[in-house]
């Protein structure tokens, strides 16, 4: 069985400012890992995924994660974050050639403040 | 191209009640998945269909959720003797096949259960 900790339920920054967001998942095989946007009153869009090669995996919107095996994280980190950021994001995992479902972590919700 | 859809979009009920919800998942995805997302915590998988069949019923969490996708597209989740802990946003998701490949979110159906 997969789990998935995200370390902050609420992260607020300044606009402009970089952030990180946490995300540590715990498996026995190996795992492909996502992350996932909510914009309010939205569907969960993609963000990033990883499924091999270069451990540092860009995404949309200037969002980039970088995966660590040793340390079982894949923290989702921009440089310069916008007003239009705020939303909640979710980190998730999927089993490699066992379980299609996704484990989402609780999300950490996201602020951007002017 | 139009995205996952989900029919209603809210929806109140009685305890006692039964209730359907729809996905109309993006055309030509084979694969389909339901989620249950309660406030303040990440979805929880339910049900995935490859094609028409259920390969994996597993997140159901008992008897009165049932799901069907009989022609392989659209689906249903079906949900006898609504009790007040059903109530949550009910997400629906596909993807052109499973595993690795991205799964597109609907918007959900927010279900409160009286």
């Amino acid at each position: 069985a997969q789990s998935v900790t995200q370390l902050d339920s609420q992260v607020p920054v300044f606009e402009e400012a970089p952030v990180e967001l946490r995300c540590n998942y715990s498996s026995s095989v190996s795992v492909y890992l996502f992350w996932y946007v909510q914009y309010p009153n939205q569907g969960l869009q993609l963000l990033l995924k990883y499924l091999s090669g270069s451990t540092l995996v860009k995404g949309i919107n200037g969002f980039e994660a970088e995966f660590n095996k040793s340390q079982t994280s894949f923290h989702l980190r921009k440089p310069s974050v916008h007003i239009s950021d705020t939303a909640e994001y979710f980190c998730a995992v999927i089993s490699q050639g066992g379980s299609e479902k996704l484990v989402f972590g609780k999300g950490t919700k996201l602020t951007v403040n002017p | 191209g139009a995205g996952v859809s989900q029919t209603p979009s809210n929806k109140v009920t009685e305890k006692g009640k039964y209730v359907e919800l729809r996905c109309d998942p993006i055309s030509g995805h084979t694969a389909l998945y339901w989620y249950r997302q309660s406030l303040g915590q990440g979805p929880e998988f339910l049900i995935y269909f490859q094609g028409t069949g259920a390969a994996d019923d597993s997140g159901l969490p008992n008897d009165r959720f049932f799901a069907v996708r009989p022609e392989g597209s659209v689906s249903t989740l079906k949900i006898q003797r609504t009790e007040r802990g059903d109530s949550a946003v009910y997400l629906c998701a596909s993807s052109f096949l499973a595993g690795q490949e991205t799964q597109y979110f609907g918007p959900g159906t927010r279900l409160l259960v009286l």
